[in-house]
């Protein structure tokens, strides 16, 4: 079966560091993985998708993550955090067996102080 | 354009009763899907349907959730005697085909069973 792991529930950065959320996935299939944000009281928006192609593939608000089969990772990246940008990221992959449901890790609460 | 809408935004209900949550997706988009998000956690799948068909009903938890779309557009998600354990964030997901290009998830409708 498929799984996501989102190491660490909880990162916290303060403004204009890195940000690194980790996701690792297991797949018996190459896999489509997704990022999604979740800000408080609203619904998730995707920030980015890897299908097929180029592994590394850049989102909105300036985040970017890279596909790495051998290491079944799908970290989320962004060079510079904004206060903006405090909310809980879920890392997805959509299911090998129907093509149609998404399965999420646990969420990764972000949190960026001055 | 319009994204998804879900109404209500919250409901709160005894134990018990009957309930009813409606998602109205993206005008267009062919496939809906029901998640259920518990606090702390990632959405669940519970069901997905392409047109007015469920495709995908393995995610509901037991013959209470029930899920109907009868003319491919607007779908309500129904559940019978309710349960304290039914509380969580339902969330409502939209999308041109399955899942190769992301979902558009609304804001969700947060059902607190009393």
């Amino acid at each position: 079966a498929q799984s996501v792991t989102q190491l660490g529930s909880h990162v916290s950065v303060s403004e204009g560091a890195l940000v690194l959320l980790r996701c690792n996935y297991s797949s018996s299939v190459p896999p489509y993985l997704f990022w999604y944000v979740q800000y408080p009281n609203q619904g998730l928006q995707l920030l980015l998708k890897y299908t097929t192609g180029a592994t590394l593939v850049k989102g909105i608000n300036g985040f970017e993550a890279e596909f790495k089969k051998s290491e079944t990772s799908f970290h989320l990246t962004k060079p510079s955090a904004h206060m903006s940008d405090a909310a809980e990221y879920f890392c997805a992959v959509r299911d090998s067996g129907g093509y149609n449901k998404l399965i999420f890790g646990a969420g990764t609460r972000l949190a960026v102080h001055p | 354009g319009a994204g998804v809408s879900q109404t209500p935004s919250n409901k709160v209900t005894e134990k018990g009763k009957y309930v009813e949550l409606r998602c109205d997706p993206i005008s267009g988009h062919t496939a809906l899907y029901w998640y259920r998000q518990s606090l702390g956690q990632g959405p669940e799948f519970l069901i997905y349907f392409q047109g007015t068909g469920a495709a995908d009903d393995s995610g509901l938890p037991n013959d209470r959730f029930f899920a109907v779309r009868p003319e491919g557009s607007v779908s309500t998600l129904k559940i019978q005697r309710t349960e304290r354990g039914d509380s969580a964030v339902y969330l409502c997901a939209s999308s041109l085909a399955p899942t190769g290009q992301g979902q558009f998830f609304g804001p969700g409708t947060r059902l607190t069973v009393l």
